[in-house]
């Protein structure tokens, strides 16, 4: 069945390091691909998406590149901030459903 | 444009009692999802409605059941609560289903406490 693997956290950095959270995928067919994020007692906000090979997606400065050879699809932002500290989702949707199937989550700390 | 409404946003319930939860999706979106967080199983899905009719199922018990209505609105229930039904329990709407180009938009959650 489809699955999704992220790197174990907590992830703690200083403001304006950057940041790298892996995230790779095991899927049947020609999955699309997401990243949520969730803020301290909210529900999961979409960060961005990608739904074919080498597409990249983007928003607030976080990038990833859905790469279809090495079944990944990492996030990364230049330079954090204090408030991009959360829980972020890596997820997949598969085989003609908008389902999604989540990774365990990684949490980011940024201190000032 | 308002994002997906969840009430009760917190629950308390005892053992062997049920629960009704219910989800207003955005205006215009017709597909209804429910997944359940835990800390030890993270996000799992539950299952899925469009056009009132359920279109996919995740692996839960029959305890666990839901419902939609023509305006879109779902409802889900749990019968006979256990202590591990105890998760946040999370709505998402899009506007279709059967695409994986369909994107997920979520709820705040409600939070159900099972003593």
């Amino acid at each position: 069945g489809d699955s999704v693997t992220q790197m174990e956290g907590p992830v703690t950095l200083s403001e304006e390091a950057f940041l790298t959270i892996n995230c790779t995928y095991t899927a049947t067919g020609y999955p699309s691909l997401f990243w949520y994020v969730q803020y301290p007692g909210e529900g999961l906000q979409l960060l961005l998406k990608a739904t074919k090979a080498d597409d990249k997606g983007s928003n607030k400065g976080f990038e990833a590149t859905y790469r279809k050879e090495t079944t990944s699809f990492h996030l990364e932002k230049g330079s954090v901030q204090v408030s991009d500290s959360a829980v972020y989702f890596c997820a997949l949707s598969d085989q003609g459903y908008s389902t999604l199937t989540f990774g365990k989550g990684t949490m980011l700390l940024v201190s000032p | 444009k308002a994002g997906v409404t969840q009430t009760p946003r917190y629950l308390i319930k005892t053992r062997g009692q049920q629960v009704t939860l219910s989800c207003s999706p955005i205006s215009g979106h017709r597909s209804v999802s429910w997944y359940q967080q835990t800390p030890g199983q993270g996000l799992q899905f539950l299952f899925e409605y469009f056009s009132e009719t359920q279109r996919n199922k995740g692996n839960f018990p029959g305890r666990f059941s839901g419902r939609q209505f023509s305006n879109s609105r779902s409802e889900m229930n749990v019968s006979t609560l256990e202590l591990g039904d105890s998760a946040l329990y999370l709505c998402a709407s899009s506007l279709s289903v059967g695409s994986t180009l369909e994107t997920q938009y979520f709820g705040p959650g409600t939070r159900l406490l099972v003593l």
